[in-house]
């Protein structure tokens, strides 16, 4: 399957600074990305939907202004947790899917941990 | 969003016995997806299954997709050890392009 390559794995950052979360798809075209936020011990979450070269669209209850989205490119989104703070602390996965793949997988990142202290 | 329920939350069997677990979901959909996740780790894609087929298999894992029930289950045969994780089942819903999960089954399988 196509590969989604997100980064970093893990991070630790101190409350009140912002944390960048990049998601890249390595050998497709990735005209439409989702991040998702897990808790521990519950299911993924979907925060926003980012289409290339537009605004993303989020999810009932996630706060944009805090919560990032840029898909600037057709193989890179990127999601920024600004002012974070430990109730931010999550596991952050994003997929990506080409146009004209309604049938098939998304194909997902391998998450990054995000803890704030 | 989440798109159903999983059923159950938490599964505890015997090394070679099967596991059944079941989701759940509330709209139309194109499709459903099981995916395993072992603790603290990123999803593994297990099997999509269409909205117009009703079983499938892959190796030890068979999947069956009732629309009318709007239910899916996912049989592991002759469990191991390492199957051991939480496996959810994903929904894309008619019309859309978004992945929403369900609340997922925790399997720990006793060696």
């Amino acid at each position: 399957g196509a590969v989604v390559s997100q980064h970093p794995s893990r991070v630790i950052c101190k409350s009140g600074t912002s944390v960048k979360i990049e998601c890249r798809s390595l050998d497709f075209q990735a005209t439409t990305m989702f991040w998702y936020r897990q808790f521990p011990k519950q299911s993924l979450m979907l925060m926003a939907t980012s289409n290339e070269g537009s605004k993303a669209t989020y999810e009932q209850g996630v706060e944009k202004d805090k919560f990032l989205i840029n898909h600037a490119s057709l193989t890179l989104s990127t999601l920024t947790v600004t002012s974070a703070h430990p109730e931010d602390s999550s596991f952050y996965i994003c997929s990506a899917r080409s146009a004209g793949t309604v049938n098939t997988e998304a194909f997902f990142g391998q998450g990054t941990r995000l803890t704030v202290v | 969003s989440q798109q159903g329920e999983e059923d159950p939350q938490a599964l505890s069997i015997q090394e070679g016995e099967n596991a059944t677990m079941n989701c759940s979901y509330k709209t139309s959909i194109n499709n459903l997806q099981w995916y395993r996740q072992n603790s603290g780790r990123g999803l593994v894609h297990l099997i999509l299954i269409r909205s117009n087929e009703r079983e499938k298999h892959s190796g030890r894992l068979r999947v069956t997709l009732d629309t009318s029930k709007k239910s899916s289950s996912l049989l592991i045969t002759a469990s191991r050890a390492a199957d051991t994780a939480s496996y959810f089942c994903a929904t894309d819903a008619t019309g859309g392009f978004k992945t929403i999960f369900g609340a997922g089954t925790r399997l720990f399988v006793k060696a």
